[in-house]
């Protein structure tokens, strides 16, 4: 069925430093994955996606790729900077040919000046 | 352009009462999704409307509803409050005229039930 699998749940870096976050999935079905950045406060923002017939795509310092081999896609931030801090989730769509999302538990991002 | 709206931001009710909440999505978008989201659950996507018609269902119990307006706005009802629905509701708005595509979300209504 449709699972997704988040790690780390929590993340610390230094301001500047990279960060990493991966995601892994069951169902070979889903065709897009998005990733979604959540303030205190705030509804999920949407900060990039990938398609199953993409394996990479960029957008500045935040970059996304997909293995779909081995059913598993990562974001990567580079030059961190303390407002990047916030949780982030990964999603699985597509499957169902309707709008659903499934999430994984997402990543507490901590930046620290 | 104006994003995905909710009202209302925050409610309080009483165990057993019900509620209704409210979605505005983006001009021009069709498909209103509706998710919940709790500390120890996570996002658990509710329901799915398009052009008025409900096209896909989470596991939710049936006390929990929506339905959609001709000018795509969606509410979703919750009956029989039980404190374990206090959460954080979102929608999330997105043309769905095609599988995945890029959903926006609302600042949600927190509803705690005491």
């Amino acid at each position: 069925g449709e699972n997704v699998e988040q790690h780390p749940s929590t993340l610390s870096v230094q301001e500047g430093d990279s960060a990493v976050i991966k995601c892994t999935y069951s169902d070979s079905a889903s065709n897009y994955f998005p990733w979604y950045k959540q303030e205190l406060g705030k509804g999920p923002q949407l900060i990039i996606d990938i398609r199953s017939n993409v394996g990479e795509k960029k957008d500045q310092r935040i970059a996304v790729t997909l293995n779909k081999t081995a059913k598993h896609f990562s974001l990567h931030i580079t030059e961190t900077q303390p407002e990047d801090s916030a949780v982030y989730f990964c999603a699985l769509g597509g499957n169902t040919g309707f709008q659903k999302l499934v999430f994984g538990t997402g990543t507490r991002l901590l930046v620290s000046p | 352009k104006a994003g995905v709206t909710q009202t209302p931001r925050y409610l309080i009710k009483t165990r057993g009462q019900q509620v209704t909440l409210s979605c505005s999505p983006i001009s021009g978008h069709r498909s209103v999704s509706w998710y919940q989201q709790t500390p120890g659950q996570g996002l658990q996507f509710l329901f799915e409307y398009f052009s008025e018609t409900q096209r896909n269902k989470g596991n939710f119990p049936g006390r929990f509803s929506g339905r959609q307006f001709s000018n795509s706005r969606s509410e979703m009802n919750v009956s029989t409050l039980e404190l374990g629905d206090s959460a954080l509701y979102l929608c999330a708005s997105s043309s769905g005229t095609a599988a995945g595509t890029e959903a926006f979300f609302g600042q949600g209504t927190r509803l705690t039930v005491v």
